[in-house]
């Protein structure tokens, strides 16, 4: 298994600009995350989905979109790119079922900046 | 909504002195995770708590879960340059699906 796959690792975008950060699983988990790590802190989640087709938002989702058409990918996508949206971008993954199932698999990461 | 906070939020100690992190959560959890983050890395998973009073060593670290289930504490001792890192609990939300972590303890080792 690859685990959690994010793309790109790398990227400076322009204030105004518009990305797609990718996520794809291949553990057929339920559960994928999007969180943002700004440097020296911790991780603030963005948005989640329990599933194909659901999403919700998470403590910080202005200025972010998601979508979760299949059970693999759970794309973020940035409108309008800011300043303050400069960060560490991580992607995360778990099977919930019962309660040895709630381990979180990490992406490696997606360095953002924005200027 | 639901909160976890760690303190403190960062520690440096001499290599073989001890090191304590310690986990709030504002509601109870069904259970606890604890992750380490390695600079630059991404956080990996250490270990799990599910029970009242859990306690679950691996190696030097020891893992302790509170009786009410809304705290929780990481020890290791005897630390090792290895040891360097940023040491993240989380708190899953059972009806939610969401999992909130706290702001992470970062240790720095003296070697």
């Amino acid at each position: 298994n690859a685990g959690v796959t994010q793309t790109p690792k790398f990227r400076i975008l322009k204030i105004g600009q518009s990305m797609t950060l990718q996520c794809a699983q291949d553990m057929n988990h339920n559960y994928m995350y999007w969180y943002r790590q700004d440097p020296g802190m911790g991780l603030k989640l963005i948005y989640y989905s329990v599933g194909a087709g659901i999403t919700d938002k998470g403590e910080v989702p202005n200025g972010y979109n998601v979508s979760r058409s299949t059970t693999e990918d759970f794309p973020l996508r940035l409108e309008l790119a800011a300043p303050s949206q400069t960060s560490v971008y991580f992607c995360a993954s778990r099977w919930s079922g019962g309660n040895s199932g709630n381990t979180i698999y990490f992406g490696e990461g997606s360095w953002l900046t924005v200027v | 909504g639901q909160q976890v906070m760690q303190i403190p939020q960062y520690q440096h100690v001499q290599e073989g002195e001890d090191f304590t992190t310690y986990c709030n959560s504002s509601t109870t959890l069904s259970n606890i995770q604890w992750y380490k983050q390695r600079p630059g890395g991404h956080p990996v998973f250490l270990i799990q708590l599910v029970k009242s009073g859990e306690v679950k060593k691996q190696k030097r670290l020891t893992f302790q879960f509170g009786e009410a289930k809304k705290n929780s504490s990481l020890h290791i001792t005897a630390t090792q340059t290895t040891d360097v890192g940023t040491y993240f609990c989380a708190g899953p939300n059972s009806n939610t699906g969401k999992l909130i972590f706290g702001q992470g303890t970062t240790l720095q080792v003296k070697p």
